[in-house]
């Protein structure tokens, strides 16, 4: 079965430094691969959505990669902030299969 | 705020139970979604209606079981409840019903279920 990774349960990381996240997968490439960030008791929030013929996309201080060779994904925040501290998900989805997994998030601490 | 609505926000009961959760979606979303999320499984899709019918399945058990209604709020039913059902459960909204993981998915504040 599908199976994804995120690269560590948390990451903690000096404001102002470059956070990046890795979402590691096996077997089939997703059509379409997810970022979402959540928040304690909080329901996820969508962050970016890059498609399997996208190499890199962006939004703000947010940049995503996805390398279908690798099977992976990479998640960077620039000049990060405490505010950035939260749990970050992957999601890879395959819409032919109508299917959506999340990785099992990967925990961010931003120390001022 | 996403624009999606859940209630009740807390639901505690016993096993054997059942229970019904509620979703409003966002205005003009016509995609419903429902998710199960827990520490030992992480957060898992459960079931997706588009526009009153079944769009797609995921991991629902039998004992689950879910509609969507004409003004387009859906209902999630949960009966023969077991302690490993405790979970938050989140409902989600899209604008279209196309393949899931291509939609932007706007989550709701989650449902905490807490079967004792």
């Amino acid at each position: 079965s599908q199976k994804i990774e995120q690269n560590s349960e948390a990451l903690n990381i000096q404001e102002g430094k470059t956070a990046t996240l890795t979402c590691n997968y096996t077997n089939y490439s997703p059509a379409y691969l997810q970022w979402y960030r959540q928040d304690p008791g909080r329901g996820p929030v969508f962050l970016l959505l890059i498609r399997e013929n996208e190499k890199e996309k962006r939004k703000e201080r947010l940049k995503v990669t996805f390398d279908t060779t690798l099977k992976q994904s990479l998640f960077h925040i620039t000049a990060s902030q405490p505010a950035d501290s939260a749990t970050y998900l992957c999601a890879l989805g395959y819409s032919s299969a109508s299917k959506i997994i999340f990785g099992s998030g990967t925990r961010l601490s931003i120390r001022p | 705020d996403s624009g999606v609505t859940q209630t009740p926000k807390h639901l505690i009961t016993a096993t054997g139970q059942r229970v019904t959760l509620r979703c409003s979606p966002r205005s003009g979303d016509l995609s419903v979604y429902w998710y199960q999320q827990s520490l030992d499984q992480g957060l898992q899709f459960l079931i997706q209606y588009y526009n009153g019918e079944e769009r797609a399945k995921g991991n629902i058990l039998e004992r689950f079981s879910a509609q969507q209604f004409p003004d387009l709020h859906s209902e999630l039913n949960l009966s023969s409840l077991e302690l490993g059902d405790s979970a938050l459960y989140f409902c989600a909204s899209s604008v279209e019903g196309g393949g899931i993981g291509t939609d932007t998915q706007y989550f709701g504040p989650g449902t905490r279920l807490t079967v004792l």
